[in-house]
């Protein structure tokens, strides 16, 4: 079945430096994907979404790029804080019976230190 | 605001137990969701109610039964509880769900549910 996956299962970075995580997705007919941050004992926290007509979307210290050629998503995070540590999660949009749903990556876990 | 809310935040039951998790959201959202998460994994859709008075299965959907109780309130429910359901379970909710929806889902801080 279609799935959306990471690159990498962890990552780790200096404060102070930016951070990359990446995402491939299979489905090439996905319009919308959304980046998740999960800090432990929490749920999924919305970060930032792009739809398939763009390559690029920022927010605050926050840029996603899709590359619908290849498939690919990245999640960019400048300036990363000491508590940007967590799991994030790349989400697609699938089609299921009455509408839609996300379909999730596995995530990558980025911790930072100081 | 308090968002999603999922009640209880921990549990811990038997196999063969029956037991209900309660979602509910005050975002005058329509369509509501709820996710497993198991270690290392992303979330997994086990059903999903598109809009009051409708239930549709995810793709995990065997073990479980939902109810939209009205248009804040989506219950799930675990009849005979086996040691393969011990996972965090949450429940999200979105404005509304259809072909052009496309909006993120807002998260509740979930269950945590161990079966013995």
């Amino acid at each position: 079945g279609e799935s959306v996956g990471l690159h990498l299962p962890t990552l780790s970075v200096q404060e102070g430096d930016n951070s990359i995580i990446n995402c491939a997705y299979s489905n090439s007919a996905s319009d919308y994907f959304i980046w998740y941050k999960q800090e432990s004992g929490k749920g999924p926290q919305f970060i930032i979404d792009i739809r398939s007509n763009m390559d690029k979307r920022q927010g605050q210290r926050v840029t996603v790029l899709l590359n619908k050629t290849v498939k690919h998503l990245s999640l960019q995070i400048a300036a990363t804080q000491p508590g940007d540590s967590a799991v994030y999660f790349c989400a697609e949009i699938s089609w299921v019976q009455a509408g839609t749903a996300l379909i999730f990556g596995k995530g990558t876990t980025l911790s930072v230190s100081s | 605001n308090a968002g999603v809310t999922q009640t209880p935040k921990f549990q811990v039951l038997k196999t063969g137990q029956s037991m209900t998790l309660q979602c509910a959201q005050d975002m005058n959202h329509n369509s509501m969701y709820w996710y497993r998460q198991d270690p290392g994994m992303g979330l997994r859709l086990i059903y999903y109610s598109a809009s009051e008075g409708t239930t549709d299965k995810g793709e995990v959907p065997n073990g479980y039964n939902v109810s939209r109780l009205n248009k804040r309130e989506f219950s799930l429910r675990l009849e005979s509880a086996a040691p393969s359901q011990t996972s965090v379970y949450f429940c999200a909710s979105s404005p509304r769900q259809g072909i052009h929806s496309n909006q993120p889902q807002h998260f509740g801080d979930g269950t945590r549910l161990s079966i013995l």
